[in-house]
């Protein structure tokens, strides 16, 4: 079975600080995303990579960026905490760029910006 | 703009009964739409994928229709359960990304 992690579930961090949110899948996918779900918004994606070191903006990339050092890990960085970033951030993979398979989703990451 | 919108936020029906959800879309030209499940506190779980020349696609108690006309699918959960209680989201294939709809939350009364 195709598992994704990350690193927390719930995450309290203050204004300004920078939060890093780590995800690691077990499948050798190519493809990672990072999406927030908001309540009457559904998923939002942030930024997508689809290799090592390759990364694109998403809807939403202001105030995020991303880390893809290696293929199974994909980090989200909020550089500067804000209380309109308070969200729940999910990360997903999907193998191969030239077809459309599912995407594999992790538990989520609850964070609170206080 | 791109639109993506499920037809309810919110569907109670009774066990045994068929659950029928809606995803319009604008400006979009998918060649493929997806269904998934959520479950509180958990990430979404894929349940099926229909692609542009396919009308319907089965899997066990479930039903997708896809409607490129209409800019229309309909997603069915026949001789419903509590256990189908969810939330239930659409997603556009756009350009290998996927595009979500906000969903519809479906309880299931036994």
């Amino acid at each position: 079975d195709v598992k994704v992690t990350q690193s927390s579930r719930y995450l309290v961090k203050r204004t300004g600080e920078k939060v890093f949110l780590e995800c690691v899948q077990d499948m050798d996918h190519e493809n990672m995303f990072w999406y927030r779900q908001d309540p009457g918004l559904g998923l939002r994606l942030i930024y997508f990579s689809y290799d090592v070191k390759m990364k694109e903006k998403g809807d939403i990339p202001e105030g995020y960026s991303v880390s893809r050092e290696k293929k199974e890990r994909f980090s989200l960085i909020l550089e500067s905490a804000s209380t309109n970033q308070t969200s729940m951030y999910l990360c997903a993979s999907r193998p191969d760029r030239g077809q459309s398979y599912e995407q594999y989703f992790g538990p989520g990451t609850r964070l609170t910006v206080t | 703009s791109q639109k993506i919108e499920q037809n309810s936020e919110a569907l109670n029906i009774q066990e045994g009964k068929t659950a029928t959800l809606t995803c319009n879309y604008t400006n979009y030209s998918p060649a493929y739409l997806q269904w998934y499940r959520q479950d509180p506190g958990r990430g979404p779980v894929f349940l099926l994928l229909i692609r542009e020349n396919e009308k319907e696609k089965r899997k066990e108690r479930l039903k997708v229709t896809f409607d490129t006309t209409l800019k229309q699918s309909l997603f069915h959960i026949t001789a419903s359960q509590p256990a189908d209680s969810a939330t239930y989201l659409c997603a556009l294939d756009n350009d290998y990304k996927l595009s979500f709809g906000a969903g519809t939350t479906v309880t299931v009364r036994a």
